[in-house]
C-alpha cells in the first residue's frame, strides 16, 4: 500500500470548488516538493501540478496546488465535466532508497 | 518535440521473459532520467524505478528490486523493462515517464502486459 493518503472519492457539482488531499509522512512530504497527476481514462498520467503549486504550461489556472507540512492539496475551482477522472499526488520518499511514490489516487466525480 | 514511444502489447505464459522498450526522441536522450511506473487493472500507479542513460545508474523501488531489471542503451536513445520469469500477477500497464526538475512531465503512451496461461 502507498505512504501517500488520498480520499478514494470526491465530487461537486459543475461551478464548485473541489479539494482534494493527500498525506504522507516527514520522509516524504515533510521534505520534499508534492506533485499532482491527472489521468483520463485509457491514457498516460499528465502532470498537473509540480513543486507544490506550479502549474505547467497549458494547464488551466483553475488548478491548484498547497503544501503544508506532511500534507498537500490539490483544489479544482470552477469544476468542469471534463474534470472528472482520477487524480494522484507524488514525491520522493527519503526513507524508501530515494523511491518515488503515488498516493492512493482519488477519483473525482462532476454531479 | 519530446516524444517517448513504447513498444506494443504482449501477451505471455507464465515462467517466460519479456524485454519491453521506451524510445525517447526531440531531446537528449542520456542527459535524462528515465523512470518506469506500473498499473495495474483498475488500480493506482506504482513507481518501480528509474535509469540515468548516460551512465545507467539505477534505482529501485524496494517493491520491485529483484523483481525486475530496469537498462538502457544510449547509442539507440532506448530504455528498457525486463522480466526473467513472468508471473500472473505481472499483468498490468506500464509506462516509462522522463523525469524533469523532479516530476515526470513526458511519458509514453504505456505498454500492456498480460500474462496468463
Amino acid at each position: 500500500q502507498s505512504v501517500l493518503t488520498q480520499p478514494p472519492s470526491a465530487s461537486g457539482t459543475p461551478g464548485q470548488r473541489v479539494t482534494i488531499s493527500c498525506s504522507g509522512s516527514r520522509s516524504n512530504l515533510g521534505t520534499n516538493n508534492v506533485n499532482w497527476y491527472q489521468q483520463l481514462p485509457g491514457t498516460a498520467p499528465k502532470l498537473l501540478i509540480y513543486s507544490n503549486n506550479q502549474r505547467p504550461s497549458g494547464v488551466p489556472v483553475r488548478f491548484s496546488g498547497s503544501k503544508s507540512g506532511t500534507s498537500a492539496s490539490l483544489a479544482i475551482s470552477g469544476l468542469q465535466s471534463e474534470d472528472e477522472t482520477h487524480y494522484y499526488c507524488a514525491t520522493w520518499d527519503d526513507s524508501l532508497n530515494g523511491s518515488y511514490v503515488f498516493g492512493t489516487g482519488t477519483k473525482v466525480t462532476v454531479l | 518535440e519530446v516524444q517517448l514511444v513504447q513498444s506494443g502489447a504482449e501477451v505471455k505464459k507464465p515462467g517466460k521473459s519479456l524485454k519491453i522498450s521506451c524510445k525517447g526522441s526531440g531531446y537528449s536522450f542520456s542527459t535524462y532520467w528515465i523512470g518506469w511506473v506500473r498499473q495495474m487493472p483498475g488500480k493506482g500507479l506504482e513507481w518501480m524505478g528509474i535509469i540515468y542513460p548516460g551512465d545507467s545508474e539505477t534505482r529501485y523501488s524496494p517493491s520491485f528490486q529483484g523483481q525486475v531489471t530496469i537498462s538502457a542503451d544510449k547509442s539507440i536513445s532506448t530504455a528498457y523493462l525486463q522480466w526473467s520469469s513472468l508471473k500472473a500477477s505481472d499483468t498490468a500497464v506500464y509506462y516509462c515517464a522522463r523525469l524533469d526538475t523532479r516530476a515526470y512531465y513526458y511519458w509514453g503512451q504505456g505498454t500492456l502486459v498480460t500474462v496468463s496461461s
